[in-house]
């Protein structure tokens, strides 16, 4: 089943300028947590948010968490061409397994 | 480490035919994770495995689909028979815990 939901579906934007991905839950969480995948490749974890935190910085990422809400939101400042991938919420759910949004296609225009 | 290992990397078949996935874990990770991902229904999970034993095949789509662990440093999924609609990436993926995953690359299969 599929718990996250990303939204939007596709972003297409300047390089240079900032991308926000947001992600919907519908359970508790213990954590949620943020994949890239570019074309052709596997997902690469970018960072895992606790259900505890608010807010979580890696280099130009800043995920922000509010389970009042049960949202989530990726912020990539200052993009780049290399940015361009599909990007993936999971949250953990029953049995401990991932449960996976459909992801937010990102754009980067040169 | 040279990370999660999958093979081949792409596979062609015909209808009817055996295939058989391959997917080499990180060494020292207790869980492996087996996805599936098409355009219509994203990310899948099919099965997932901790310390060589299967734990949930709930994503299994059918009795055409089974997974192996022999060991912990490598796991089969195979399709017998195959469908066109099997059609996919299929992933490996394997972790330490119940926490961060990591993908293999992927096979890309094709089953006309």
């Amino acid at each position: 089943s599929q718990q996250g939901e990303e939204d939007p579906q596709a972003l297409s934007i300047q390089e240079g300028e900032n991308a926000t991905m947001n992600c919907s839950y519908k359970t508790s969480i213990n954590n949620l947590q943020w994949y890239r995948q570019n074309s052709g490749r596997g997902l690469v974890h970018l960072i895992l948010i606790r259900s505890n935190e608010r807010e979580k910085h890696s280099g130009r990422l800043r995920v922000t968490l509010d389970t009042s809400k049960k949202s989530s939101s990726l912020l990539i400042t200052a993009s780049r061409a290399a940015d361009t991938a599909s990007y993936f919420c999971a949250t953990d759910g029953a049995n401990y397994q991932l449960i996976w949004g459909a992801g937010t296609k990102l754009i980067i225009k040169p | 480490d040279a990370g999660v290992i999958q093979s081949p990397r792409h596979e062609v078949t015909e209808m009817g035919q055996e295939v058989t996935l391959r997917c080499k874990p990180i060494s020292g990770h207790d869980y492996l994770f087996w996805y599936r991902q098409t355009m219509m229904r994203g990310l899948e999970l099919l099965i997932y495995f901790n310390n060589n034993v299967p734990i949930d095949d709930s994503g299994m789509p059918e009795d055409r689909f089974s997974a192996k662990m022999p060991n912990a440093s490598f796991s089969t999924l195979k399709i017998q028979p195959s469908e066109p609609r099997d059609s996919a990436v299929y992933f490996c993926a394997s972790s330490l815990g119940l926490n961060i995953q990591y993908f293999g690359a992927g096979t890309r299969l094709s089953v006309l």
